[in-house]
């Protein structure tokens, strides 16, 4: 089945330590999205990607980055996390038109100790 | 201002009964998209159904319908006969025509809890 995957499920880092989360798809979709949500919340969109064109949402702090190496993957890293960035990353992808559903993947939930 | 609004934070029904959820939205658009996802515990956002603004029909799939009226700016989505795994939050989006890119705007979401 197409789909959306994310790596890991569950991720546990240190206050200031670098993390990387992957996210995968075979949809062959074009736009891809980094969310972040935190609980009882919205999602909140941090960026996305027409194709390789980069798009970083004007709140998104900088110690938020992205990478997409391919129309298969894109990568989250965070520089350096601090105890706010624990929450719920979630990956999305979508044609390109504006009605366009987003599919989501599972999700990474980021620890912070 | 915010574009999409679920008004029911949090709501709770026995088992069988029905439940509607509400979303109210406001945008200048003439085409826009609307969209549910429904979240259970576990995380992923599933997609539930999505209506263009120019297609006012109300929809049925199994338990789940959905009543869109442009004149008071709603989408609500209502579940008949609840089952426990009904038990989700679900999330309200909004998708506008003039986006420069492909920005949802989504409510707050509304926390479902289906007692057995």
């Amino acid at each position: 089945d197409a789909m959306v995957i994310q790596n890991p499920r569950y991720q546990v880092t240190q206050f200031g330590k670098p993390v990387t989360l992957s996210c995968s798809q075979t949809l062959n979709h074009n736009v891809m999205y980094w969310y972040q949500q935190k609980s009882s919340q919205a999602p909140k969109l941090l960026f996305h990607y027409y194709d390789k064109d980069f798009n970083n949402e004007a709140d998104t702090p900088d110690n938020f980055q992205s990478r997409r190496p391919n129309t298969s993957f894109c990568f989250l890293d965070i520089r350096s996390p601090g105890l706010g960035d624990a929450a719920m990353y979630l990956c999305a992808t979508s044609g390109t038109g504006r009605w366009e559903t987003q599919y989501f993947g599972p999700g990474t939930r980021l620890l912070v100790l | 201002a915010q574009k999409v609004t679920q008004a029911q934070t949090e709501i709770s029904v026995v088992e069988k009964e029905d439940v509607t959820l509400d979303c109210v939205y406001e945008t200048r658009d003439t085409t826009y998209y609307l969209f549910w996802y429904k979240q259970p515990p576990s995380g992923e956002l599933v997609f539930l159904i999505r209506r263009n603004s120019f297609d006012e029909q109300n929809e049925i799939s199994g338990r789940y319908s959905w009543n869109f009226q442009k004149s008071t700016s709603s989408f609500n989505f209502t579940i008949t006969a609840s089952q426990v795994v009904d038990s989700a939050v679900y999330f309200c989006a909004l998708s506008e025509g003039s986006n420069t890119g492909n920005q949802f705007y989504f409510g707050t979401g509304t926390s479902l809890t289906v007692i057995p």
